[in-house]
């Protein structure tokens, strides 16, 4: 199956500053997703981005398929971000990474 | 736009007993999937449907698993008989092409 990687597995912040996660996938896929799953244990979809750059708020994410890799970029955290985030890649079916767990300091 | 529904929230049970899980998609959604998430872990898929038909349950423990989606629209998961191992959160998704999750069932065997 597909080998996905996240990195790193933990990073603190202080509420303001800006990150970079990173996701790496061992085959080419068609679909990838980040995901945030808040303290609560709820995920919540990020992005739908299988290839290109999006952004949604202070969130952006880009994916390039063809060097099996995606970012996801966090500017100006907040404490709100904090969780986990979880990159997903497949074709007909998701595998997803061990995540990234956030913690934003105020 | 309501979203993807689950029950019980929390469920506790001896090993060998018998439970099940439903799972009420976004209404649309083709696609059903059930996972399962071990503490500290990403969630697993073990069965994905496209409406009521099968697509992908290999990482299925058919021994004690089953998943059946009637009529494409609801779905229920059953472990019969539970083993200690099985705790876990389970988690229902729908989607057409995001994926959506519901708030997931906390399963403890003790």
């Amino acid at each position: 199956g597909i080998q996905v990687e996240q990195s790193p597995p933990d990073l603190i912040l202080q509420e303001g500053a800006n990150s970079t996660l990173r996701c790496n996938f061992s085959d080419s896929v068609n679909n990838l997703q980040w995901f945030h799953q808040n303290p609560w244990g709820q995920l919540i979809n990020l992005f739908y981005i299988p290839s290109g750059t999006k952004q949604n708020g202070r969130l952006s994410a880009t994916t390039v398929a063809t060097e099996r890799y995606s970012l996801l970029y966090i500017s100006s955290s907040q404490t709100t971000d904090s969780g986990v985030y979880f990159c997903a890649v497949g074709v007909y079916k998701l595998s997803f990474g061990a995540g990234t767990t956030v913690t934003v300091r105020a | 736009e309501a979203g993807v529904a689950q029950s019980p929230r929390y469920k506790i049970i001896e090993k060998r007993q018998s439970v099940a899980f439903w799972c009420n998609p976004i209404s649309g959604h083709a696609t059903l999937y059930w996972y399962q998430q071990i503490l500290g872990q990403g969630p697993k898929l073990l069965i994905q449907f496209q409406n009521n038909g099968v697509v992908d349950d290999s990482q299925l423990p058919k021994d004690r698993f089953s998943a059946e989606r009637l009529k494409g629209v609801d779905s229920t998961l059953k472990i019969q008989p539970a083993k200690l191992e099985d705790s876990a959160v389970y988690l229902c998704a729908s989607s057409e092409l995001k994926q959506y999750f519901g708030p997931g069932t906390r399963l403890t065997v003790t």
